[in-house]
């Protein structure tokens, strides 16, 4: 089945701690997208990445950093400088630039 | 900067009833998206809108723009509890800028 798949489903980061969110498609997408969902908010873009081996930063990308080494995958990590991580991650994939997105499950962070 | 508006934010309605989620834009689009969430649940994609006067339908919601007022329009007719979820339009000014989300229409259908 193609799609995009995010791992892990629940995340608990402990302050101070680097942690990485994976994001895996196999729809042969160009273009890839992280978002943040906080409770009762829309979605804010964090980086995207139009083409492999590219990415850039979004509206809100301080605190954390990705990469883009294989076309199929596009990991976030949320690092210690992101003061306010609890949230809600969405990776998305269009098939290029800016054309309808397709979101994975999500993966549900938590400061404890 | 391109503004997308929804209106309302939360809106419930009874079963059987009819209702529209309106959805402004600040500058010229080329395109207008619909996504469906439910609660604790990624976005699902709805309808894509990309000409003026575009109208899409899938079951009982209905999708439509005016690129001219820069609005677009999701109908709901005789609503059933499963359209319980929330409803974000996006659009992009074009082809090169990044697409910005709405704040999403929170439905609520009551049995």
């Amino acid at each position: 089945d193609g799609g995009i798949t995010q791992s892990p489903k629940y995340l608990f980061r402990k302050e101070g701690q680097n942690v990485t969110l994976s994001c895996e498609q196999n729809l042969n997408h160009d273009a890839m997208y992280w978002y943040r969902q906080d409770p009762g908010q829309g979605l804010r873009l964090i980086y995207y990445s139009q083409i492999v081996n590219d990415f850039q930063k979004g509206d809100i990308a301080e605190g954390y950093s990705v990469s883009r080494e294989k076309k199929e995958s596009f990991p976030l990590t949320v690092t210690s400088a992101q003061k306010n991580p609890t949230a809600f991650y969405l990776c998305a994939s269009s098939i290029f630039w800016n054309t309808e997105a397709f979101f994975g499950q999500g993966t549900r962070l938590t400061v404890v | 900067e391109l503004k997308v508006e929804q209106n309302p934010l939360f809106l419930s309605m009874q079963e059987g009833k009819n209702y529209t989620i309106y959805c402004n834009y600040s500058t010229t689009s080329d395109r207008l998206y619909w996504y469906r969430q439910d609660p604790g649940k990624s976005l699902e994609s709805l309808f894509v809108l990309l000409s003026n006067g575009a109208v899409k339908q899938e079951g009982r919601l209905m999708a439509s723009l005016d690129t001219k007022a820069r609005l677009s329009t999701l109908h709901i007719t005789a609503a059933v509890h499963d359209l319980s979820a929330t409803y974000f339009c996006a659009s992009a000014p074009n082809r090169d800028d990044k697409i910005i989300f709405g704040k999403g229409t929170r439905l609520h259908i009551l049995p």
